[in-house]
Parts: structure tokens; sequence; C-alpha cells
């Protein structure tokens, strides 16, 4: 079935560090891409999407890219902040069951000052 | 508008004791999911409605498991004679399209 496997964790980086977060799936089809972000204490959060191979996500200085030939959507940022700190989850929405999006175990990432 | 909304956002309860939980989501968002995630684990898929009908349930949904939308607008999910293995945050979400949903902040059971 269609699955997602990401980057264990923890990662932990220094402030104004480069991160990459690694993600690749299985799917049939061309399944949407997304990573969700779950701050301490708060529910989860879109942080990108890609809907279609070469598409790129970003949003908040984070960017992603949908490789269809490596199957994979990994999750960068330039220089990261101490408010980055959190747990960051790849997940995919299926075409075979658009109705419900399929997550990866997670990756949790703390940014030391 | 404040979101998709969840009560209680802890549920401490005995093993075998029936607990129900409640979802409200965004207004206008005709899809509602329901989720579970266990400590260290990404969410898994429970159970989907389309405004009030139940298109989609995941086999970790036992017999044990209900859910509704009665008007299309506000879910409950019920758990009967619940397990310890049942412990875990129970998070609803809702969107109008399927590839950009919101989640609420869990509901939080721990069975003893």
């Amino acid at each position: 079935g269609d699955s997602v496997t990401q980057m264990e964790g923890p990662v932990t980086l220094s402030e104004e560090a480069f991160l990459t977060i690694n993600c690749t799936y299985t799917a049939t089809g061309y399944p949407s891409l997304f990573w969700y972000v779950q701050y301490p204490g708060e529910g989860l959060q879109l942080l990108l999407k890609a809907t279609k191979a070469d598409d790129k996500g970003s949003n908040k200085g984070f960017e992603a890219t949908y490789r269809k030939e490596t199957t994979s959507f990994h999750l960068e940022k330039g220089s990261v902040q101490v408010s980055d700190s959190a747990v960051y989850f790849c997940a995919l929405s299926a075409v075979s069951s658009a109705s419900k999006i399929i997550f990866g175990s997670g990756t949790r990432l703390s940014i030391r000052p | 508008d404040t979101g998709v909304s969840q009560d209680p956002r802890h549920k401490i309860t005995k093993r075998g004791q029936n607990v129900t939980f409640r979802c409200d989501p965004i207004s206008e968002h005709n899809r509602l999911y329901w989720y579970r995630q266990t400590l260290g684990q990404g969410p898994e898929f429970l159970t989907y409605f389309q405004n009030e009908a139940q298109l989609e349930k995941s086999r970790l949904l036992s017999d044990r498991f209900s859910a509704e939308r009665p008007k299309g607008s506000f879910s409950t999910l019920e758990i009967q004679r619940t397990e310890q293995g049942d412990s875990a945050m129970y998070l609803c979400a809702s969107g109008e399209e399927a590839h950009l949903v919101f989640f609420g902040s869990g509901t939080q059971l721990s069975v003893l």
C-alpha cells in the first residue's frame, strides 16, 4: 500500500544552520505531497504542499520539490531559527484514496541558540 | 472562525468504560476526518465523512469504535469498552477539498 518514510530524529542543529529532512514515498499514480509541522503544545499545521511532479512547495523559508524520479520530497531550509523547533511530518494524499492523508512517523527538530 | 475545535482536550478513563469525543469543524467544510496518533508516530487515518455520509473507514476502526456526523456539522467519535491500547491522541480535521485540511488540537485519551 501507499506509505511515507522519513528521516528519523531527533535532529539537532545550531541556529542559522542548513536543514534537510529526507522523505521518500511509495504510491500508485501521482499523489499530492505535504509537509506538516507540529509545534510544542499545538496542533498539526500544513507547512507546504506540491500536487504534481517538479512542483516546489514553499512557506516560511522552507522548500520541498516533488521528485517523481526518486519518489522524494525532501524538506530544506537555508538558515534555521530557534522558533523552527518542532516535529515535522511528511505526508501524501493518495490518488487511490483521495479522502485520506498518509503520514510518515515524524522528525523532531531542535535548534540550539 | 476559530478553526477546528475538539472537546475534551484530555480524557482519563478506566479500562472497560465508554468515552465520546466531539469535533466541531470549520463551518463551511463538508469533509471531516478522524485520525489517531500515538507517541512518536504520525497520525493514522480512522474515518472520513462527506457531509453526513461516512464514506471510508480504516480497518483500524474496530467494532468498538463508532463515529457519527448526524447533520453534516459536528461529529462524535465513541469508543466502547476502552482498552489500554486505545490510549492515544485523537485528531479531527476538516476541509473543503482533499488536499487541504485543517487539524484540531486533539483529544488526549488515557486508559488506566
